[in-house]
């Protein structure tokens, strides 16, 4: 059963506007979250991790958000870009081991 | 180079070829990952490599198998795949396998079998 979930298979944002990209987790022993970011024919590359001792982690335009109540993470791009166009995969893992789950992806389109 | 190098990029195979895809990272990293991306599926988790000992195998067919001789080279070795072994194959590194630090993947092998 897949343990890490990204409801929304695409999003479309306008240049400039914020883009939020949601992922809801079952595993209440995961402890450590991560986005990543992947164009066509490249490999995903890391974005932004958060760990649950935080709720709130922001680097550049680039902030992810944690409720551990919810089990819910979401990542915010503000402003978006049209080099922000990718598919982007929200991860998680248990503290004790490095088993990351990955959700299926949520497309991200930025139109200028 | 720098980063995680995966070849070839593109692979076709017949079912009863032996293929292998290489990966290689240059990053000094001592954990080393297998990744299986199938269509509309999320990423997962084939084989773990820490300091070149095998630790974690997900209930892998037999008719994949890997060998790290190193910790900078990670090899996938193939016999006999089936069609539905058709996916993308990325191969990733990181720090420690048992610090919370991020992947570095390598931009995959796109593989299809006939």
């Amino acid at each position: 059963d897949q343990q890490v979930k990204q409801n929304s298979p695409s999003l479309s944002v306008q240049e400039g506007r914020i883009s939020i990209l949601n992922c809801d987790y079952t595993n209440s022993m995961f402890d450590y979250f991560l986005w990543y970011k992947k164009y066509p024919a490249e490999g995903p590359t890391f974005l932004i991790s958060i760990s649950s001792i935080k709720d709130k982690n922001e680097d550049g335009r680039f902030t992810v958000f944690l409720n551990k109540s919810a089990k819910h993470l979401s990542l915010h791009i503000v402003p978006s870009q049209p080099g922000d166009s990718a598919v982007y995969f929200c991860a998680a893992s248990p503290y004790s081991g490095y088993a990351l789950n990955f959700g299926k992806g949520t497309s991200l389109l930025v139109t200028p | 180079e720098t980063g995680v190098t995966q070849t070839p990029r593109h692979l076709v195979m017949g079912m009863t070829n032996k293929k292998s895809l290489k990966c290689e990272q240059h990053l000094g990293h001592n954990a080393m990952y297998w990744y299986k991306q199938s269509a509309k599926k999320p990423l997962e988790l084939m084989f773990v490599y820490s300091l070149e000992e095998r630790v974690e195998n997900n209930s892998v067919p037999s008719r994949f198998s890997p060998e790290c001789p190193n910790s900078s080279h990670l090899f996938l070795h193939l016999h006999t795949l089936q069609p539905e072994d058709s996916a993308l194959y990325l191969c990733a590194s990181s720090q420690d396998r048992l610090i919370n630090s991020p992947l570095h993947f390598g931009n995959g092998t796109r593989l299809t079998v006939t």
